[in-house]
């Protein structure tokens, strides 16, 4: 299987504040990754997919990079609505997918 | 706008069975192929099994034959039926559609809000 290390595993950020996440593969997956926001109780909600490519209706704030085998999702600029927990995930072996382990963004 | 509806999460004993609806509306199940992930309680997310258009399936080795994905075309809904649960099986179940990339690669694009499965005596 393949592993994705997700880093930091916890980040607390201020309002307007620039955020990074990134996302590292045990194996090259091209670019068959893709990006999941949750929120407590919620069921996850798709950002990003193909690396880069921002999902219907997710604010351009968000942007997603990378290829190979490390990856990041970047929040320009922090709202109060961009808590939870950001998930990514590799497709290339699909339909067996494998998930980051999350990292979980407060709000400070 | 395109919805997901799982049903049937429960408390079930060791040992004990369940089966896990999925309804969907605005789309059809029979034309997408459909996962199901889990998430046990305060840890990450888990895929369990797919099931193709053409009902091929596919599942994790933790729930290989004891796991069984299905759907009924007429009323758009797809089943989890699981057998011989395990205290491991905890966890909230989402019903996803994979959204086609490319030939072989699928992303996760429509999720259903879960259905809780425990597993406990």
């Amino acid at each position: 299987d393949i592993q994705l290390t997700q880093s930091p595993s916890f980040l607390s950020a201020s309002i307007g504040d620039r955020v990074t996440i990134t996302c590292r593969a045990s194996q090259v997956v091209s670019d068959y990754l893709a990006w999941y926001q949750q929120r407590p109780g919620k069921a996850p909600n798709l950002l990003i997919y193909a690396a880069s490519t921002l999902q219907g209706a997710v604010p351009s704030r968000f942007t997603g990079s990378g290829f190979g085998t490390e990856f990041t999702l970047t929040i320009s600029s922090l709202q109060p609505e961009d808590f939870g927990t950001y998930y990514c995930q590799q497709y290339q072996t699909y339909p067996r997918v494998t998930f980051g382990q999350g990292t979980r963004l407060e709000i400070k | 706008e395109e919805h997901l509806d799982e049903s049937g999460g429960a408390l079930v004993q060791p040992g004990g069975s369940l089966r896990l609806s999925c309804a969907a509306s605005e789309f059809s199940i029979s034309s997408n192929y459909m996962s199901w992930v889990r998430q046990a309680p305060g840890k990450g997310l888990e895929w369990v099994s797919v099931i193709y258009g053409d009902r091929t399936t596919y599942y994790a080795d933790s729930v290989r034959g004891r796991f069984t994905i299905s759907r009924d075309n007429d009323k758009n809904t797809m089943y989890l039926q699981m057998n011989n649960l395990r205290a491991e099986d905890t966890a909230v179940y989402y019903c996803v559609r994979d959204e086609r990339w490319s030939r072989y690669h699928y992303y996760m694009d429509v999720w259903g809000k879960g259905t809780t499965v425990s597993v406990s005596s």
